[in-house]
């Protein structure tokens, strides 16, 4: 059973509209973070969190919004979606602080904007 | 500006030889250096990983060599299998960032 569940699998949204991609993680990790993933650009960090709150965020755009309401959530609201929205967006998590502290990747989300 | 430089683009290998991967790195506070591989259609799955305290990690078949003063590292996959076909990254970070990528490699192994 994956650890690290990201809902949904596949979404198709028109452009302006608004989604959430949910993410939640059953590892006990203090850490969760979201990345992209497209042709343009092979696995782009954009936010980390520890502890449900933001560490660290490298995404330009104020369209990305994360939000934690509980320490094994950590959601990704996108609004005014465009066409270079398009990616699969990957949650990850990791027990950071510690030797090991790679992240480990959920199963993604692809999202298609038309 | 690209943080993690990874090479070859793509390297193709016959089955048993040793595969090298190389990447380099420029952020000197970087602490933290995974490798990750992905098959198509499926996330990105860690394979192994090395702190710059040490200059050698061994997992199985797959090595890293370190060099802090070079900023450079590397992953040799030896007696290289075709279910080793992937696309392999290299990342680099420290606590509470996130990692920074390369753009990876496309890893071919013929039988």
């Amino acid at each position: 059973d994956p650890k690290i569940i990201q809902k949904p699998k596949y979404l198709v949204a028109v452009t302006g509209s608004e989604k959430i991609l949910i993410c939640e993680q059953y590892l006990g990790h203090n850490a969760m973070y979201w990345y992209r993933q497209s042709a343009k650009k092979p696995l782009e960090f954009m936010f980390s969190y520890s502890y449900q709150k933001l560490m660290d965020n490298q995404t330009a755009s104020s369209r990305f919004q994360p939000q934690s309401s509980k320490k094994n959530h950590l959601d990704l609201q996108i609004t005014a979606l465009k066409p270079d929205d398009s990616a699969t967006y990957f949650c990850a998590s990791s027990q950071a602080g510690t030797a090991n502290q790679a992240p480990l990747f959920g199963e993604g989300t692809r999202l298609s904007v038309l | 500006q690209q943080q993690v430089r990874q090479s070859p683009q793509s390297l193709t290998v016959w089955e048993g030889e040793t595969a090298i991967l190389n990447c380099s790195y420029e952020d000197s506070t970087f602490d933290y250096f995974p490798w990750y591989h992905q098959f198509p259609g499926e996330s990105p799955a860690l394979l192994i990983a090395i702190r710059p305290v040490s200059n050698k990690k061994e997992d199985g078949r797959f090595t890293i060599f370190f060099n802090k003063r070079e900023k450079k590292f590397s992953l040799h996959i030896a007696d290289s299998q075709p279910g080793d076909s992937a696309t392999y990254f290299c990342a680099a970070g420290d606590y509470a960032q996130g990692l920074t990528f390369g753009l990876g490699t496309r890893v071919s192994v013929f039988p």
